[in-house]
């Protein structure tokens, strides 16, 4: 399979704890993004990352969340000191750069997520 | 902040029904996309359009970009029971594109 392969699917954990998703993005693709996903609504963007360099956060992402793509190719995101709020749909997504209709099209390829609840 | 407004919430149509659902923004978008979601999956792209007044074909699905850029079509002709899913709308909200907002999406539900 060469989609987005995301790990784990999912995640029970207690308040407090801290946890970390993986992702692996298409091989050939040097964006990554993270989105969150809460029931009844859509992805909520989180970060952006071109290779190795972290372009772009969201205020959602708190002091809690950090994301790290350290050789340009899979990416963590880790949520310290869970809160109940933080359950949630972790997604990933990869675009190359450069595809039709020009270098920032929108168009993601997402992995089928990483599911947390935090008790 | 900006916001998609997806309309109608949810459908439920009989197999053989045209499906057509909408999205309207708060701003100018210069990109609009469709995704589809399936339950334990991520969206998939279904439609991107870049230019306003185009529409754009894959399948039966048929999406159309607003002549204002403030709004976005999608058509599902001749729904078949695999249509089930939660339709979104999307457009990138910063400057370089790179970010994408979501609008709350549209279920849809096909009885056959």
């Amino acid at each position: 399979d060469t989609g987005v392969s995301q790990d784990p699917r999912h995640k029970i954990t207690k308040r407090g704890q801290n946890v970390t998703f993986r992702c692996d993005p298409i091989s050939e693709h040097n964006r990554l993004y993270w989105y969150r996903q809460t029931l009844g609504q859509g992805p909520e963007f989180l970060t952006y990352f071109q290779n190795e360099a972290q372009l772009e956060k969201s205020r959602l992402l708190s002091d809690r969340f950090s994301a790290e793509r350290p050789k340009g190719s899979f990416s963590t995101l880790e949520i310290q000191r869970t809160e109940q709020g933080d359950s949630a749909m972790y997604l990933c997504a990869s675009s190359p750069f450069g595809t039709s209709g020009g270098a920032n099209t929108g168009e993601l390829f997402f992995g089928e997520g990483s599911r947390l609840t935090v008790l | 902040g900006q916001q998609l407004n997806q309309s109608p919430q949810s459908m439920f149509i009989q197999e053989g029904e045209d499906v057509s659902m909408n999205c309207t923004s708060s701003s100018i978008f210069n990109t609009w996309l469709w995704y589809k979601q399936e339950p334990g999956e991520g969206p998939v792209l279904l439609i991107a359009l870049y230019k306003a007044g185009e529409l754009t074909s894959n399948g039966r699905l048929t999406a159309q970009f607003g002549i204002t850029r403030k709004d976005s079509f999608l058509n599902i002709s001749a729904s078949i029971p695999s249509d089930v899913g939660i339709y979104f709308c999307a457009g990138p909200f910063n400057q370089a594109g790179t970010a994408l907002i979501f609008g709350k999406g549209t279920t849809l539900s096909v009885s056959s």
